[in-house]
């Protein structure tokens, strides 16, 4: 069974800081991996999806990577900004279902 | 566009009430459908998926079931909640087609009292 870990659980930093999350997956055979960002009590919302045939995306400050080889994902924030304060999960895509990571929390002070 | 909308976004309920949580999906046909559960400051656990019509997979047992009526409509329900029922539920869909993203409403949080 495929099983999705994120670190760190938790990450505070100063406002204008590149920060990195990373996303680790036991089974490489994924259809694709997306970065979802979660404000308290809200829903989900997409931030970038890779295919499983790319090694990267790229949104605004946002940079994603994946090396299926290894198992691993990296969400790259640069000049991060007290907005960007939220939970990041990231979702890897078997056949028909998605499996998700526990998150991290990201604080940025201003 | 396409927009999914899930209600309601809050609810209280007593132990051992009946359930029933809505999700409806607009402007797509055809689409997966999912609910998942979240526990305060965990990941997501995916309670039930379809691929369409009356066609429903369980990940986990327990006290809910889950019903497709119609294409685009999705429900989440229960005969009697227990404590451990209580957390936020999200409903989310993908397209059919392989490697395609999901897309999330914007959950119900579940209180049982």
């Amino acid at each position: 069974k495929q099983e999705v870990t994120q670190i760190p659980a938790a990450l505070s930093v100063p406002e204008g800081e590149n920060l990195v999350l990373n996303c680790s997956f036991t089974d490489s055979a994924i259809y694709n991996l997306q970065w979802f960002r979660q404000d308290p009590g809200k829903g989900l919302t997409s931030l970038l999806l890779i295919q499983s045939s790319q090694r990267e995306q790229t949104s605004g400050r946002l940079n994603a990577s994946l090396d299926k080889s290894s198992g691993r994902s990296t969400l790259y924030i640069a000049a991060s900004q007290p907005g960007d304060s939220a939970t990041y999960l990231c979702a890897v895509a078997g056949f028909n279902k998605f499996y998700f990571g526990s998150g991290t929390k990201l604080n940025v002070k201003p | 566009s396409q927009t999914i909308h899930q209600w309601p976004a809050t609810l209280v309920q007593p132990v051992g009430s009946p359930l029933s949580l809505e999700c409806t999906v607009e402007g797509t046909s055809n689409p997966n459908l999912y609910w998942y559960r979240q526990a305060a400051g965990r990941g997501l656990q995916l309670l039930f998926y379809s691929v369409g019509i009356g066609q429903i997979s369980s990940e986990v047992p327990q006290n809910l079931s889950a019903s497709r009526p119609q294409d685009r409509q999705f429900i989440l329900s229960s005969k009697k909640l227990l404590l451990s029922d209580s957390g936020f539920y999200l409903c989310a869909w993908s397209a059919q087609e392989g490697n395609q993203p999901q897309h999330f409403g914007d959950g119900t949080r579940l209180s049982i009292l």
